[in-house]
């Protein structure tokens, strides 16, 4: 069975410039999270989806936002991009909605110059 | 204030040595998570637990609800142990709320 795949891997993007990254879940995974590590600030909650809703949000500013297909792939944007944005962004899926392991992906690491 | 602590923050040790990562948490939860981040930023959940003690290989975790504690026990250590291990609270949804890692560096 094929594990999660993020793309793309790499991405190097200037400060006011937006961004979209890509969570492909384990086939049958409906539930997709997004998570952001950064050095200062370690791993942080981005969001949940469940079958296209999100079902909850972390305390990251508007300018992040995602969304879920009915294949259950996911996208995460980040839009007017700042320094402070650089950061490995991580996703996981998992069977159901908080009572099932998580299955992380490698990982998308952005950098804003 | 981080809502879930870890200790200790680096450990070295030397192979076959038995090793204890203690997690506390603040918050009540649906369950406990354990994961393994080795360089390169791939993680691997090792466990997901609400009570007891679950066993892995030579991984144990247990959780103590009353007290709000997690172990997690690695015994007969190895090199390829070597990674930052990272204990996450779940307010439910996977709304993880992270330790800031233990990073374990275990030699020959």
């Amino acid at each position: 069975k094929a594990g999660v795949t993020q793309t793309p891997r790499y991405l190097i993007k200037t400060r006011g410039q937006q961004v979209t990254l890509s969570c492909s879940p384990i086939s049958g995974h409906r539930s997709v999270s997004w998570y952001q590590q950064t050095p200062g600030q370690g791993l942080q909650f981005l969001f949940e989806y469940f079958s296209e809703t999100q079902r909850n949000k972390g305390n990251f500013p508007g300018r992040f936002s995602g969304r879920q297909f009915s294949n259950s792939r996911s996208e995460m944007n980040v839009s007017t991009l700042e320094l402070g944005d650089s950061a490995l962004y991580l996703c996981a899926s998992s069977l159901s909605n908080g009572y099932s392991p998580l299955h992380f992906g490698n990982g998308t690491r952005l950098t804003v110059t | 204030k981080n809502e879930v602590e870890q200790s200790p923050q680096n450990l070295t040790a030397q192979e076959g040595e038995f090793i204890t990562i203690n997690c506390s948490y603040s918050v009540g939860i649906s369950a406990l998570h354990w994961l393994q981040q080795h360089p390169g930023g791939g993680i691997v959940s090792l466990f997901m637990l609400s009570s007891g003690k679950k066993k892995h290989g030579r991984l144990i975790a247990t959780i103590n609800i009353q007290e709000k504690h997690s172990s997690l026990h690695i015994t007969a250590s190895h090199p390829r142990d070597s990674a930052v291990y990272i204990c996450a609270d779940s307010g439910g949804y996977n709304k993880l709320i992270f330790g800031a890692g233990t990073r374990l560096a275990v030699h020959p």
